[in-house]
């Protein structure tokens, strides 16, 4: 079955870097594009952007241009967000989510079970 | 950006109960939404895609509706796992925005 497995919590100071990864399993990897949203604590979700599993281009949302990056590797079936610059706002639950076609347009029908980044002094 | 907005944005019910929740977009997209559940600490689940399709697995008491504005989503005979925060969100265009959730509770 699909599954997208993120890694662990992480705690870090302001003015740091992070680097989420989003494992997949249970499918072909390069043929589903990869979304990314970030839910802030106890608000809603807001998708960050996605990238294209097969030719590796990424699309950002626009708050989230210039400090946040996807990437992949695909040998390993890996997508990757990377914050730079951290900051105390950047403290969300940052979720993987595979894109789907359907009637016309992409769902995002499997979810990893979610990174949270704390950003504290 | 296209907005979507849900109402109520709070509801208490009780089990066997039959809820309706709305999206309103502040644009045309067609069919193109989708319904999703969110459980505390857990991710979001997919329910409904193109407005009104049940994705597999999902049982039948969730049905959705509507098209260009408005969509409906409506849960029949409410169960004890049902209470959730439901989100709707357009893939009509970019960026794909979400309403900001409906949180049903037990009354």
């Amino acid at each position: 079955q699909v599954q997208l497995v993120q890694s662990g919590s992480e705690l870090k100071k302001p003015g740091a870097s992070v680097k989420v990864s989003c494992k997949a399993s249970g499918y072909t990897f390069t043929s589903n594009a990869m979304n990314w949203v970030r839910q802030a604590p106890g608000q809603g979700l807001e998708w960050m952007g996605w990238i294209n599993t097969n030719a590796g281009n990424p699309t950002y949302a626009q708050d989230f241009t210039g400090r946040f990056v996807f990437s992949l590797d695909t040998s390993v079936s890996t997508a990757f967000l990377q914050i730079s610059s951290l900051k105390p706002e950047d403290t969300a639950v940052y979720y993987c989510a595979r894109t789907i076609a359907a009637a016309g347009s992409f769902y995002f029908d499997n979810w990893g079970q979610g990174t949270l980044v704390t950003v504290s002094s | 950006d296209i907005q979507l907005t849900q109402s109520p944005s709070f509801l208490s019910a009780s089990v066997g109960d039959r809820v309706t929740i709305t999206c309103r977009a502040s644009q045309g997209i067609s069919n193109y939404l989708a319904w999703y559940q969110q459980k505390p600490g857990k991710a979001p689940k997919l329910l409904i895609y193109a407005a009104s399709t049940l994705q597999s697995g999902v049982p039948s008491r969730f049905s959705g509706s509507g098209s260009g504005t408005e969509f409906t989503l409506t849960i029949n005979s409410l169960q004890p796992e049902d209470f959730a925060t439901y989100y709707c969100q357009q893939v009509n265009s970019y960026p794909r925005t979400f309403g900001q959730g409906t949180k049903v509770e037990i009354k």
